[in-house]
């Protein structure tokens, strides 16, 4: 079975300050793992996936993210926020290759304060 | 890109109508698509599994009778909420597999979203 922590279910930061947003998986096999972004009444885009390649992905916007097995880790960040980016951030794993199922955690909503 | 469309975008329904919806892969063809319901602030969850040609996987506690899927063709899935009520309320979010791009992960693309208000 797989699921994911998202610590912090409100992250506000300032305008131009970095944006760290925590993911945490579990999963009894290697994961996949995906940042997706909501924006309001709209549906999930992908912005990064990790896939078993390079630990660093780099996504869309100016986000990337760095897996890190011996923390459970696949924080999001970005160096510099804008106020575009507010919006509600979901990290997501399934367990393997071709595995159709996607598990979502609770979700962050990112405020960016002017 | 691969783009899913579905329809409508927000529909106001009585309780104990049906209602449908539809999930279309614009440009590439889905053998698989998901369907998700989304609470207010709260995250997606996954409802079933829409298979081209054969029956529907449900996860487990989503009545089936209620919730009709129909994968009919390799680019439109449908939910039917049948008999509606105001519980099931809710944003329903659809994806698809592009299982012919070229990414070696067959990766989910996620339709706009219904907003379903049963009164």
């Amino acid at each position: 079975a797989q699921s994911v922590t998202q610590l912090g279910s409100h992250v506000s930061v300032s305008e131009g300050a970095l944006v760290l947003l925590r993911c945490n998986y579990s999963s009894s096999v290697p994961p996949y793992l995906f940042w997706y972004v909501q924006y309001p009444n709209q549906g999930l885009q992908l912005l990064l996936k990790y896939t078993s390649a390079a630990t660093l992905v780099k996504g869309i916007n100016g986000f990337e993210a760095e897996f890190k097995k011996s923390e459970t880790s696949f924080h999001l960040t970005k160096p510099s926020a804008h106020m575009s980016d507010a919006a509600e951030y979901f990290c997501a794993v399934s367990a393997y290759f071709g595995n159709e199922k996607l598990t979502f955690g609770t979700g962050t909503r990112l405020t960016i304060i002017p | 890109g691969a783009v899913v469309s579905q329809h409508p975008s927000w529909v106001i329904c009585k309780s104990g109508t049906s209602v449908k919806i539809e999930c279309r892969s614009l440009d590439f063809q889905a053998t698989t698509m998901f369907w998700y319901r989304q609470f207010p602030k709260q995250s997606l969850m996954l409802m079933a599994t829409s298979n081209e040609g054969s029956k529907a996987t449900y996860e487990q506690g989503v009545e089936k009778d209620k919730f009709l899927i129909n994968h009919a063709s390799l680019t439109l899935s449908t939910l039917t909420v049948t008999s509606a009520h105001p519980e099931d309320s809710s944003f329903y979010i659809c994806s698809a597999r592009d299982q012919g791009g070229p990414s070696s992960y067959n990766e989910q693309f996620f339709g706009p979203g219904t907003r379903l208000t049963v009164l």
